[in-house]
């Protein structure tokens, strides 16, 4: 079973800082890998999903990357925002269990003013 | 057509009454997902359907869940002789995906949450 764990479980910056999320997952047979933020008591936003072939996505401000040799993703935030401080889930899914999306516990983002 | 919608946002019961959520998908969307997430955990992948056939089941799912999506739209989950270890969110997704090829991006609902006391 694909295992995903996130470090750190929790962050907090100041506004205006870049930062990185990481994730690890231990099948690299993946199919893709996503990136959602969840906000309390909520349910889950996509931010950017990375196909099995690419390296990267980018969306604004965020960029994920993808190495899956070393069974590694991060999330690069750049010059963070107050709005940003949510939790970030990343998930990854392979063809041999279905494709379910395998979650991570979450890195828990909090950005101060 | 505004997203996942899923009802009841809440619901409290006791523990041995049985309790069903509905979750009405993208209406274009062919793929609908439903995850349960307890507190300072990720979601956990409970069952999908492409259209009306249920495609993968996980073994969280025991012989008290059960979901339905009768006509390839919306979908129900029903929980039956609900257990204090029931209580959790219940997230419904959905995805447009071709043939047999895993999901694109996967659009969750809010989530509706189960009190069991």
């Amino acid at each position: 079973k694909q295992e995903v764990t996130q470090i750190p479980a929790a962050l907090s910056v100041p506004e205006g800082e870049n930062l990185v999320l990481n994730c690890s997952f231990t099948d690299s047979a993946i199919y893709n890998l996503q990136w959602f933020r969840q906000d309390p008591g909520k349910g889950l936003t996509s931010l950017l999903l990375i196909q099995s072939s690419q390296r990267e996505q980018t969306s604004g401000r965020l960029n994920a990357s993808l190495d899956k040799s070393s069974g590694r993703s991060t999330l690069y935030i750049a010059a963070s925002q107050p709005g940003d401080s949510a939790t970030y889930l990343c998930a990854a899914s392979n063809s041999n269990s279905g494709y379910a999306l395998n979650f991570g516990k979450g890195t828990s983002l909090l950005v101060t003013p | 057509d505004t997203g996942v919608s899923q009802d009841p946002r809440h619901k409290i019961t006791k523990r041995g009454q049985n309790v069903t959520f509905r979750c009405d998908p993208i209406s274009e969307h062919n793929r609908l997902y439903w995850y349960r997430q307890t507190l300072g955990q990720g979601p956990e992948f409970l069952t999908y359907f492409q259209n009306e056939a249920q495609l993968e089941k996980s073994r969280l799912l025991s012989d008290r869940f059960s979901a339905e999506r009768p006509k390839g739209s919306f979908s129900t989950l029903e929980i039956q002789r609900t257990e204090q270890g029931d209580s959790a969110m219940y997230l419904c997704a959905s995805s447009f995906t071709l043939g047999t090829n895993g999901a694109n991006v996967l659009t969750f609902g809010a989530g509706s949450r189960l009190t069991v006391l």
